[in-house]
């Protein structure tokens, strides 16, 4: 877990603006991902990238983007288009071939 | 896509009472089950994961069993402990499909009264 580090620990967001979340690991681990986790629920998928320069939609993509340009690092666009975009966001990587998902601390985003 | 659901939502138990939790899932090409613990306002912590090539597993207090054919795995917690209290997820995942990343169940508030 320690080698997987989000920020910032929160993030405020003014109506229209796009915000990024950065997500970086130095497990040297290949698939990535994104998660959003809203008060007293689970965890929904986003995005995920099993690869540098290749990413795929997880289950809630619209009003977000990502990028997977350098192996180590995942960062997340929430763009003005994400309507309800206040929630807790984890980032996870996994080892290829492995299964087992470690999580970043998280960012709380909160809307002004 | 695969479907994962979990009860009860919430739990409460009496200091040294096993604990357990319970979680279906819908797509039968699942074949790794996590259970992750979460604090209030942390990460996810994985404590316990089970391959569907095996029923059950055990690590200390903790244990998981798995039943392919009914697509049920819970997670049981013995002599629980006031720091057992946390919300715990189960999730579910494929290798065969390419996707790998984990569907969650809602999760479960487990409260251990001292």
């Amino acid at each position: 877990d320690g080698g997987i580090t989000q920020s910032p620990k929160y993030l405020f967001r003014k109506e229209g603006q796009n915000v990024t979340l950065s997500c970086e690991q130095n497990l040297n681990h290949d698939a990535m991902y994104w998660y959003r986790q809203d008060p007293g629920q689970g965890l929904r998928l986003i995005y995920y990238s099993q690869i540098v320069n290749d990413f795929q939609k997880g289950d809630i993509a619209e009003g977000y983007s990502v990028s997977r340009e350098k192996k180590e690092s995942f960062p997340l666009t929430v763009t003005s288009a994400q309507k309800n975009p206040t929630a807790f966001y984890l980032c996870a990587s996994s080892d290829m071939g492995r299964e087992t998902q470690y999580f970043g601390p998280g960012t709380r985003l909160l809307v002004l | 896509g695969e479907n994962v659901e979990q009860h009860p939502s919430t739990l409460s138990v009496q200091e040294g009472d096993s604990a357990v939790i319970k979680c279906t899932y819908s797509d039968s090409a699942s074949n790794y089950f996590p259970w992750y613990k979460q604090e209030l306002g942390k990460r996810p912590q994985l404590i316990i994961d089970i391959r569907s090539n095996v029923g059950e597993k055990k690590d200390q207090r903790i244990a998981v069993t798995l039943n392919k054919t009914a697509k049920h795995f819970s997670l049981h917690i013995t002599e629980t402990q006031p720091e057992d209290s946390a919300v715990y997820f189960c999730a579910a995942s494929s290798s065969s499909t390419g996707r790998r990343a984990l569907t969650f169940g809602s999760g479960t508030r487990l409260q251990v009264q001292p």
